[in-house]
């Protein structure tokens, strides 16, 4: 299985831009990188999702390096209300009927005023 | 709007009894997930299901149980046979299971405890 790889922890200043980084060094080459995060006690939100190429929407950027073992999630000016557990995770296909999502412990990120 | 919907948000279980949570989406999605998440780690899948009238063990599916009768509707018993229960539990639709580039998206999850 493609795993990923996130530092525990980050703090980020209000207003500033947040660069959540994530390893994926054993990511085959038809898997998507997903970006997900999850504040206490709800589900988790979906964010963002690439292949190759950087992906942008209302929420973040996606930027993935060209060997694609690695990606960094941005949100531009971070809110107090971005304050929550990120998490990066591969897609995996499975000889079963569907495509793994593998949830790691993710990166906690704390916006500070 | 359209979502996904569990509930309830609370649920409390004596020892020895089943328990069902329910689990509804408007999106018009195929394919359902129920995940098991306990404290500080990530998210473990119970069973999926494609499509209406099928569904699949994941990874933890013993002393769970689940229907899918319609395709908005995939409710999850919590049987006695599950011996450590007490969790936050997340329902998740997507358009289908397979083809890496759809995202799962997930309700708000109901907290079972046992009393």
């Amino acid at each position: 299985d493609a795993k990923t790889t996130q530092p525990t922890s980050m703090d980020c200043a209000e207003g500033r831009a947040a660069n959540l980084p994530c390893n994926h060094s054993t990511i085959s080459g038809n898997e998507y990188v997903y970006w997900y995060r999850q504040i206490h006690s709800q589900g988790p939100q979906y964010i963002i999702h690439g292949l190759k190429n950087n992906e942008t929407n209302e929420m973040a950027s996606l930027i993935i390096t060209e060997d694609r073992k690695s990606s960094t999630l941005i949100l531009p000016h971070a809110t107090l209300r971005d304050t929550a557990v990120y998490y990066c995770i591969v897609r995996v296909p499975m000889k079963t009927s569907y495509d793994k999502v593998i949830f790691g412990p993710g990166t906690s990120l704390s916006v500070i005023p | 709007d359209g979502g996904i919907t569990q509930s309830p948000k609370y649920l409390f279980r004596k020892e020895g009894q089943n328990v069902t949570l329910s689990c509804e989406q408007n999106l018009n999605h195929d394919a359902m997930y129920w995940y098991r998440q306990d404290p500080g780690q990530g998210l473990r899948l119970i069973y999926y299901s494609q499509i209406v009238n099928d569904f699949q063990k994941g990874d933890i599916a013993e002393g769970y149980s689940v229907s899918r009768e319609k395709k908005e509707s995939f409710p999850l018993t919590v049987t006695s046979a599950q011996k450590n229960p007490t969790a936050f539990y997340l329902c998740a639709s997507s358009i289908s299971s397979r083809g890496s580039n759809q995202p799962q998206h997930f309700g708000d999850g109901t907290r079972l405890s046992i009393l």
